[in-house]
């Protein structure tokens, strides 16, 4: 079974600007959740999408956004780059929403300059 | 507010010397308590769940255990592909809907041959 996916695997963008990253979930898997990793900060949580809604959403500004589609991919936008916005962004998956046995991407490495 | 502590920050081991890894927690209503394995580049692997004080669970070299305040990630006889971050999260939270994980900023073990 292929595993979670993350595209793209690099970005570099300015101050400013906006940038989408994408997620693929595991096949049947309908829950996915998006964390930002820094290596002061550790391992974030931003939010949780089951069935197109989101569940829960961490401490991030609203610069930060996400959706899920019908077919479970899910994509996260983030508005208005800053730099302290550069970080590895990571995406899981999971079978039902809630759990925390979560499978994780390889990660979007962004950096803002 | 959830926390988790991972203690030592940094562990650096001989090849077969066994050691523990540390997580202390504070959470309002454990949910579940995660053990994940990160490598260099890659997203965090899932090891184990643990639900409630004295719950033990075992995966070849790794046995995790959970009081009401800490888990300890026990490595018996290590070998130097053990080598990586292991980090711990918590599931809070009283019910309902989807609770992120809270992440501890992990130990970086090194097993020296």
């Amino acid at each position: 079974k292929a595993g979670v996916t993350q595209t793209p695997r690099y970005l570099i963008k300015t101050r400013g600007q906006q940038v989408t990253l994408s997620c693929s979930p595991i096949s049947g898997h309908r829950s996915v959740s998006w964390y930002q990793q820094t290596p002061g900060q550790g391992l974030q949580f931003l939010f949780e999408y089951f069935s197109e809604t989101q569940r829960n959403k961490g401490n991030f500004p609203g610069r930060f956004s996400g959706r899920q589609f019908s077919n479970s991919r899910s994509e996260m936008n983030v508005s208005t780059l800053e730099l302290g916005d550069s970080a590895l962004y990571l995406c899981a998956s999971s079978l039902m929403t809630g759990s925390g046995a979560q499978y994780f991407g390889p990660g979007t490495r962004l950096t803002v300059l | 507010e959830d926390q988790v502590t991972q203690s030592p920050e940094a562990l650096r081991l001989q090849e077969g010397e066994s050691s523990s890894l540390n997580c202390s927690y504070t959470v309002s209503g454990l949910r579940g308590l995660f053990w994940y394995r990160q490598d260099p580049g890659k997203g965090p692997e899932f090891l184990f769940t643990l639900y409630s004080a004295g719950e033990e669970k075992e995966k070849e070299r790794l046995k995790a255990t959970l009081t009401k305040k800490e888990s300890f990630l026990h490595i018996t006889a290590p070998k130097p592909e053990d080598s990586a971050t292991y980090l711990c999260a918590v599931q809070g939270g009283s019910g309902g809907g989807a609770d992120g994980l809270t992440f501890g900023k992990g130990t970086h073990l090194i097993i020296q041959p």
